[in-house]
């Protein structure tokens, strides 16, 4: 059974405040490592897909690193917004055709 | 934008009953998966679809679950005999490429209730 674990479990933050969590997996078989945003009532939306150990992928005020000698990656988010609200989950691919996901941070910020 | 559409959106079904779950992937997607959350635990693959057959599965997808592509859009989950621990969401999902090169796109979910 793979292990893929993120934490902090939920973060509460004010607008304007910058954060950052983390997603832990195995450091062997290293395939590939998704993050998506779920928004409640909504479906995963995919952020990132990275592959390479050292990668670093941006998408507006969201960011995310790997270290796939490691095991882990941090999504970052500058400057939170109200909207940025959601579940955040990373997911593990060992090079089979199936993911395995992290529990998800949820993350709240208050306007 | 091209989406995974699931229906129904929530089902609900006697245990010992048989249920099927549908859902049209992204029209020129060649890779289809099922994925479930249970309340509260974390999101769990099932089951992943190429090229009309089962490319693999997990533990969870026994005897008792079968998936089918029996048009060239939908592609089905059937649980034959439910069990109130097979009570969930279950997300169907598509992607471009397999073996994680491309994101997966996932429809809302159906929410599965086996009273």
């Amino acid at each position: 059974i793979l292990n893929v674990e993120q934490s902090p479990q939920s973060l509460h933050v004010q607008e304007g405040d910058s954060t950052n969590f983390t997603c832990s997996f195995p450091s062997s078989n290293f395939y590939a490592l998704h993050w998506y945003r779920w928004e409640t009532a909504k479906s995963p939306e995919a952020l990132f897909v990275m592959t390479l150990n050292g990668d670093e992928k941006k998408k507006g005020q969201i960011s995310a690193t790997l270290n796939t000698k490691e095991g882990y990656s941090y999504l970052y988010i500058k400057g939170s917004q109200p909207e940025d609200s959601a579940t955040y989950l990373c997911a593990f691919d060992n090079a089979g055709n199936m993911l395995t996901f992290g529990g998800g941070t949820r993350l709240m910020v208050k306007p | 934008e091209p989406e995974v559409t699931q229906t129904p959106s929530h089902q609900v079904t006697q245990m010992g009953q048989e249920v099927i779950l549908r859902c049209v992937p992204i029209s020129n997607h060649l890779y289809f998966y099922w994925y479930r959350q249970i309340l509260g635990q974390k999101v769990e693959f099932l089951v992943s679809f190429y090229n009309n057959e089962i490319s693999e599965k997990s533990e969870i997808f026994d005897d008792q679950f079968s998936v089918e592509r029996p048009d060239g859009s939908n592609f089905t989950l059937k649980i034959r005999s439910t069990k109130l621990e097979d009570s969930a969401m279950y997300f169907c999902a598509s992607s471009e490429e397999g073996r994680g090169n491309s994101p997966l796109h996932f429809g809302n979910g159906t929410r599965l209730t086996v009273t």
